[in-house]
């Protein structure tokens, strides 16, 4: 079974902290994926990548930045954490497929960051 | 800006009968749309993915997707305590295969024995 492992499960940090959320997945996958998830607004996706030291913007990139330099590992990074960043962040990741025959998504557990 | 709707619920429904679930989108262009599960305090699972119009079924789930109205639903037959969950509608709004997706705020469903 794929497994995508998030280093924390809970995480408490101050106001302008610097944090840094670590992903890793074990079965290959060339597709990494960073949402965060809040009551009432579903899952929103922050950054992904589809390679190595590659990266984009999701749709709420702001205040976020990522790094990918092994396949295995995908890190999201705050570098001044603020409140409104207090949310449970979830990885996934997937297989690169050319057709839309397999899309899908294997995410880690979520960790929930608050920012206090 | 791409957008996926569906009712927050909740929704109740008696053990046996059928759930039905909906979701609309904004996008014509999109190809490839999807339904996740997530148990309470538990990560997405998928459920189903629907490429074409018309009905997919898999055991006692039915994905149903109308691309002229945007709409795509989930049905559950023989709704069972074990789906109390929340559903995500997910649309891939990119190519196929890249799997940029955009969730919608999910509906919470409660199966009442």
């Amino acid at each position: 079974d794929v497994k995508v492992t998030q280093s924390s499960r809970y995480l408490v940090k101050r106001t302008g902290e610097k944090v840094f959320l670590e992903c890793v997945q074990d079965m290959d996958h060339e597709n990494m994926f960073w949402y965060r998830q809040d009551p009432g607004l579903g899952l929103r996706l922050i950054y992904f990548s589809y390679d190595v030291k590659m990266k984009e913007k999701g749709d709420i990139p702001e205040g976020y930045s990522v790094s990918r330099e092994k396949k295995e590992r995908f890190s999201l990074i705050l570098e001044s954490a603020s409140t409104n960043q207090t949310s449970m962040y979830l990885c996934a990741s997937s297989l690169w497929e050319g057709g839309s025959a397999n899309e899908k998504l294997f995410f880690g557990s979520g960790t929930q960051l608050s920012v206090l | 800006q791409k957008e996926v709707e569906q009712n927050s619920g909740p929704l109740s429904v008696p053990e046996g009968a059928i759930a039905s679930l909906n979701c609309t989108y904004s996008d014509r262009g999109s190809q490839s749309f999807f339904w996740y599960r997530q148990y309470s305090g538990k990560s997405p699972e998928l459920i189903m993915s629907i490429y074409s119009n018309g009905d997919k079924e898999d055991g006692r789930f039915t994905a149903q997707l109308n691309k002229a109205s945007q709409y795509v639903s989930l049905l559950i037959r023989d709704s069972q305590p074990s789906d109390s969950a929340t559903y995500l509608c997910a649309v891939n709004y990119a190519r196929p295969g890249a799997q940029k997706l955009v969730f919608g705020q999910g509906t919470r469903l409660t199966i009442n024995p």
